[in-house]
């Protein structure tokens, strides 16, 4: 699986847009971008995923990248709530499970959103 | 729908007794992964089980630990004769197992091992 590089932590003020940027200039082509966070000592939590195309769902979006080198996972409307280690991991995906489908997790950004 | 259970929430041992920790994937979830969190640190692979089958045990210690899935049953981590070292959280994660796997992995909420 293709390595990730994020920054160690970000700060962010409540109600503003959140930005992580997540560094994979190894990716290859069949590997998605997914993201996880984890909001102190809860079970991870998945956010979202994408393989090229930006994707926007209830919790976040996605900002691929061209050459699929970098992405950019967006909070829209940050509360403290959000305050958690955001991961990113980019790996094949095996639409029937398996081991190929483990997450190795790194170190992640730890977003701490202000009042 | 629940999610993952796991339990217990949080458990406490003497050096040299035994854990056994205790994953309930979700309802319809085939395939149970194994994280072990250390203090201060990140999120480690241990091992992967599909019903009854150790698939992928690339993470876990040699000695002492082990884990099983049975046909009936909760997945169970198993660690024999525990040391301090092994104080962490333990968490479990179960997908789908069919063509409509996205790669999600769901999680529980962990399984905090205290050794005095």
């Amino acid at each position: 699986d293709a390595k990730t590089t994020q920054p160690t932590s970000m700060d962010c003020a409540e109600g503003r847009a959140a930005n992580l940027p997540c560094n994979h200039s190894t990716i290859s082509g069949n590997e998605y971008v997914y993201w996880y966070r984890q909001i102190h000592s809860q079970g991870p939590q998945y956010i979202i995923h994408g393989l090229k195309n930006n994707e926007t769902n209830e919790m976040a979006s996605l900002i691929i990248t061209e050459d699929r080198k970098s992405s950019t996972l967006i909070l829209p409307h940050a509360t403290l709530r959000d305050t958690a280690v955001y991961y990113c991991i980019v790996r094949v995906t095996s639409k029937y499970g398996g081991a190929t489908n483990k997450l190795i997790f790194g170190t992640g950004t730890l977003l701490a959103v202000q009042p | 729908n629940a999610g993952v259970m796991q339990n217990p929430r949080h458990l406490v041992r003497r050096r040299g007794q035994e854990a056994r920790l205790r994953c309930s994937p979700m309802k319809g979830h085939s395939h149970v992964y194994w994280y072990r969190q250390l203090p201060e640190e990140g999120l480690k692979f241990m091992v992967y089980l599909q019903k009854e089958n150790i698939i992928d045990e690339s993470g876990m210690p040699k000695e002492r630990f082990s884990a099983e899935f049975p046909k009936e049953g909760p997945s169970i981590l198993r660690i024999q004769q525990v040391v301090r070292g092994d104080s962490a959280a333990y968490f479990c994660a179960s997908s789908a197992s069919t063509g409509l796997n996205t790669g999600e992995l769901f999680f529980g909420e962990g399984s905090r091992l205290t050794v005095l």
